[in-house]
């Protein structure tokens, strides 16, 4: 039973234009939610964070938005460059130092030129 | 400032043998969790050690065992080794603050035959 859903296994994008990577969660009790972004050989990089308390969270040309209704959580990148190219992993938590980080199966995405 | 780092890279075992994979976490880290990534999934959470203790545990047998040590540097063993148990283990560690935001090193890829 996959708590944390990455539906798309791929996603191509031109350079510039905005990449939207979605993500759905079934556990209601998830309170903090993270990206990680991988290049091959190298371990999970965290990208960026957002509390449930929260709706939105921007850093620099990444954005995470969170719908709690829909228990569904997107991260927007804009505009969309050539090292963004990896995969992306969406996870979700408790806010306790105990709850397990839950991963999503991850999302390819490539910039094409 | 040093980054997580992990060893072996790479590791080859037959069925039945055990195996010791080792993590350094970052510095000032004293929270390590170890994950295994299977082809086409995201990490799976196996447990977590904070100061020396196990702090949560994810769904593996108890042939999966871990110690952290005094310097919070740990390490995973795995017992009768099975072909399933062919994978990337990743080791991340966090601070005490930001225990979700965790940052993993390179992975260990074990091949068992």
């Amino acid at each position: 039973d996959q708590q944390v859903k990455q539906n798309s296994p791929s996603l191509s994008v031109q350079e510039g234009r905005i990449s939207i990577l979605n993500c759905d969660y079934t556990n209601s009790m998830f309170d903090y939610f993270l990206w990680y972004k991988k290049y091959p050989a190298e371990g999970p990089t965290f990208l960026i964070s957002i509390s449930s308390i929260k709706d939105k969270n921007e850093d620099g040309r990444f954005t995470v938005f969170l719908n709690k209704s829909a228990k569904h959580l997107s991260l927007h990148i804009v505009p969309s460059q050539p090292g963004d190219s990896a995969v992306y992993f969406c996870a979700a938590s408790g806010m306790n130092r105990d709850d397990k980080i839950i991963f999503g199966k991850g999302t390819r995405l490539h910039i094409l030129p | 400032e040093t980054g997580v780092t992990q060893s072996p890279t790479h590791l080859i075992k037959t069925r039945g043998q055990q195996v010791t994979l080792r993590c350094s976490s970052q510095s000032g880290h004293n929270t390590v969790s170890w994950y295994q990534q299977a082809l086409g999934q995201g990490p799976q959470f196996i447990f977590q050690y904070y100061r020396e203790e196990e702090n949560g545990r994810g769904n593996f047998p108890p042939r999966f065992s871990g110690l952290q040590f005094p310097n919070y540097s740990s390490e995973l063993n795995v017992n009768a080794l099975e072909l399933d148990d062919s994978a990337l283990y990743l080791c991340a560690s966090s601070g005490s603050r930001e225990y979700n935001e965790q940052f993993f090193g390179p992975g260990t890829r074990l091949t068992v035959l």
